[in-house]
């Protein structure tokens, strides 16, 4: 069943600003993936944030993860245009590979 | 680089034809998934397996059946294909995080 669930569905922003984007989730977890997937394409991993972390950087990418409120956050900053997809966060549970997919958040960088 | 390969991007069939979806990863995974991605609902797990002629049901397993007969490959099956399952279908393999995702093959039932 979908346990993530990402806010907003869709975000327009001009090149240069940061995107930020949130995924709230049901049940405890293990780790907190973000993904990105391309027009047409599969899914590529970005980032995992484990339940014990905080928060994570990668390049342009920030991830935060507060259990408390099982939410956490994607910042993109400084968008480029390549940076146009969709967003999803993925999460899974303790003993279990399975993962948990929201619907995604679509992000237009206009150049 | 892990490689999984989804061996049609498109495909067109026709209602209650049987319908085999193929998926290939070059990585020695052990795990592998099926996912099927539709609009507003994000990807749902349809069937996963942990191992050679291992499979479960995730999901979604209605109307659909799997194949692991060799651990690089793991094939998907609709046995009789509806138009409600005109979707985009994605296979994944995962050894340790994250999980490899193929290109997706987008399947219309006409």
């Amino acid at each position: 069943s979908q346990q993530g669930e990402e806010d907003p569905q869709a975000l327009s922003i001009q090149e240069g600003e940061n995107a930020t984007m949130n995924c709230s989730y049901k049940t405890s977890i293990n780790n907190l993936q973000w993904y990105r997937q391309n027009s047409g394409r599969g899914l590529v991993h970005l980032i995992l944030i484990r339940s014990n972390e905080r928060e994570k950087h990668s390049g342009r990418l920030r991830v935060t993860l507060d259990t408390s409120k099982k939410s956490s956050s994607l910042l993109i900053t400084a968008s480029r245009a390549a940076d146009t997809a969709s967003y999803f966060c993925a999460t899974d549970r303790p003993n279990d590979y399975k993962l948990s997919f929201g619907a995604g958040t679509t992000v237009t960088v206009r150049a | 680089d892990v490689k999984v390969t989804q061996s049609s991007r498109y495909l067109v069939k026709r209602t209650g034809e049987k319908v085999f979806l193929e998926c290939v990863q070059d990585m020695d995974h052990e795990n592998m998934f099926w996912y099927r991605q539709d609009p507003g609902l994000g990807l749902r797990l349809i069937y996963f397996s942990y191992d050679v002629k291992m499979k479960e049901k995730g999901d979604i397993p209605e109307g659909y059946s799997v194949s692991r007969e060799k651990k690089e490959r793991f094939s998907l099956i609709l046995e009789s294909a509806s138009t409600n399952q005109t979707s985009m279908y994605l296979c994944a393999s995962i050894g340790d995080s994250p999980l490899h995702f193929g290109n997706g093959t987008r399947l219309t039932v006409t």
